[in-house]
């Protein structure tokens, strides 16, 4: 049973451009989150799909961007990149929402030079 | 105001014996989740376990304990006969309500001495 998976798990981007994740959730699981790691830090909550609908949202800026597929599987975009962007973005799936247990991939790591 | 705080930065158990990682929380909702999370260093979050505020018993999973005390809004990580593989970041996490985020605390770094 395939676990979430992410990709890729590392890059590396300079100021101003825009990068795109992907994440494919457990099997079974219809909702996924994202969430923002900086380093040192526990995860901040960026925003959730659940029926290819932005459902909450973090306290973030709209530089942030994501999807939901019919499958599911997601995608996180970030525009402009900054050097503060650089963390480890995590995804997480669960079954409906608001979510019980969250389910979390090994992430991809954004270095922004 | 932190909703969720951990003041152990680190702690250091020798293997074989029990362990405490502290998490306090915040919250004005009657009804909430509590979650613990193991983080190795690979980066991928593993569920730990599960708390609900309605909940009249401290929950348990094999090694992993919580000890809940709704009162002090306290909901602290009870690792029993530590092992090796027990080094990782640990962070504890709250769920409010009908919310659909998870609110993480900075994290406790446990390593575990042989």
């Amino acid at each position: 049973d395939a676990g979430v998976t992410q990709s890729p798990t590392h890059l590396i981007k300079t100021r101003g451009q825009q990068v795109t994740l992907r994440c494919s959730p457990k099997s079974g699981h219809d909702t996924v989150s994202w969430y923002q790691q900086a380093l040192g830090q526990g995860p901040q909550f960026i925003f959730q799909y659940y029926e290819e609908e932005e459902r909450q949202r973090g306290n973030f800026p709209d530089r942030f961007s994501g999807h939901q597929f019919p499958n599911y599987s997601s995608e996180l975009n970030v525009n402009a990149l900054w050097l503060g962007d650089s963390a480890l973005y995590l995804c997480a799936s669960s079954y409906r929402a608001p979510p019980g247990e969250l389910f979390f991939g090994e992430g991809s790591r954004l270095t922004v030079l | 105001a932190q909703k969720i705080t951990q003041t152990q930065p680190g702690m250091f158990v020798q293997e074989k014996e029990a362990v405490t990682l502290d998490c306090t929380y915040d919250t004005s909702d009657p009804s909430y989740g509590l979650f613990w999370y193991k983080q190795p260093s690979s980066g991928e979050m593993i569920f730990l376990i599960y708390q609900g505020s309605y909940d009249q018993q401290n929950a348990t999973e094999g090694r992993y304990s919580l000890n809940f005390q709704k009162a002090r809004k306290s909901a602290n990580l009870v690792i029993s006969a530590s092992q090796l593989g027990d080094s990782a970041m640990y962070f504890c996490a709250m769920r409010e309500g009908h919310g659909q985020n998870f609110v993480f605390g900075p994290g406790t770094r446990l390593s575990v001495l042989p």
